[in-house]
């Protein structure tokens, strides 16, 4: 499975655009990129899944580059419930729901008011 | 339509005991992962279950084990308990026929602490 860097922590305002980055230098043909969100004292949630350039729904927008060694998890106008841990995953779309999932150590945001 | 359901919230033990840990999952859904959350990480994948079978496991001892019973709930157990047991618990459910990834759905754990 590929693995996936994305900074530990992020500090933002409320009203702001808050973007993450996550690399993923060795990811293969099949993968998908999907996000987690997680709250504390809950388990993950699924934001958005892309496979290349842009994927938007009504939480958030993934832009995809066309090398796919990266993505950008973009929130609009975040508030403060929008605190929570964000994790990239990277793997193989076929079968997905029965897929394990890999979890890195996903990046703390902090939306301040 | 009730979602992923863990039970017990939190849990209480005391090196080298037992635990039993319970999750149903969501309505139609007949896989079931377990995943272990240490604080401050991600979730680490300990085993899925389909069809009453064990069919992954991650690179957790044989202290770990697991059942599914025929309503796709399923049970986690845990033996000769260690201090570094404590985490939090996640089961996560999913329909094996679906290919979607949005289709995993995380309970919302239980927290063991070994004291």
């Amino acid at each position: 499975l590929a693995k996936t860097t994305q900074p530990i922590s992020m500090d933002s305002y409320e009203g702001q655009e808050v973007n993450i980055t996550c690399s993923h230098n060795n990811i293969a043909t099949n993968d998908y990129i999907t996000w987690y969100q997680q709250f504390p004292s809950q388990g993950p949630r699924f934001i958005i899944q892309g496979y290349k350039t842009k994927v938007t729904n009504e939480v958030a927008s993934l832009f995809i580059p066309a090398d796919r060694k990266s993505s950008t998890l973009s929130l609009p106008r975040v508030s403060l419930s929008d605190t929570a841990v964000y994790y990239c995953l990277v793997g193989d779309r076929v079968k997905a729901a029965g897929n394990k999932l890999t979890f890195g150590g996903g990046t703390r945001v902090l939306v301040k008011p | 339509d009730a979602g992923v359901t863990q039970s017990p919230t939190h849990l209480i033990k005391t090196r080298g005991q037992q635990v039993t840990l319970r999750c149903s999952p969501k309505s139609g859904h007949d896989t079931v992962s377990w995943y272990q959350q240490a604080l401050g990480q991600g979730p680490q994948f300990i085993f899925q279950y389909y069809e009453e079978e064990e069919r992954q496991r991650g690179n957790f001892p044989d202290r770990f084990s697991g059942h599914q019973f025929p309503n796709y709930s399923s049970e986690l157990n845990v033996n000769a308990l260690l201090l570094g047991d404590s985490a939090l618990y996640l089961c996560a459910s999913s329909l094996a026929a679906s290919q979607l990834a949005d289709t995993q759905y995380f309970g919302p754990g239980t927290r063991l602490t070994v004291l």
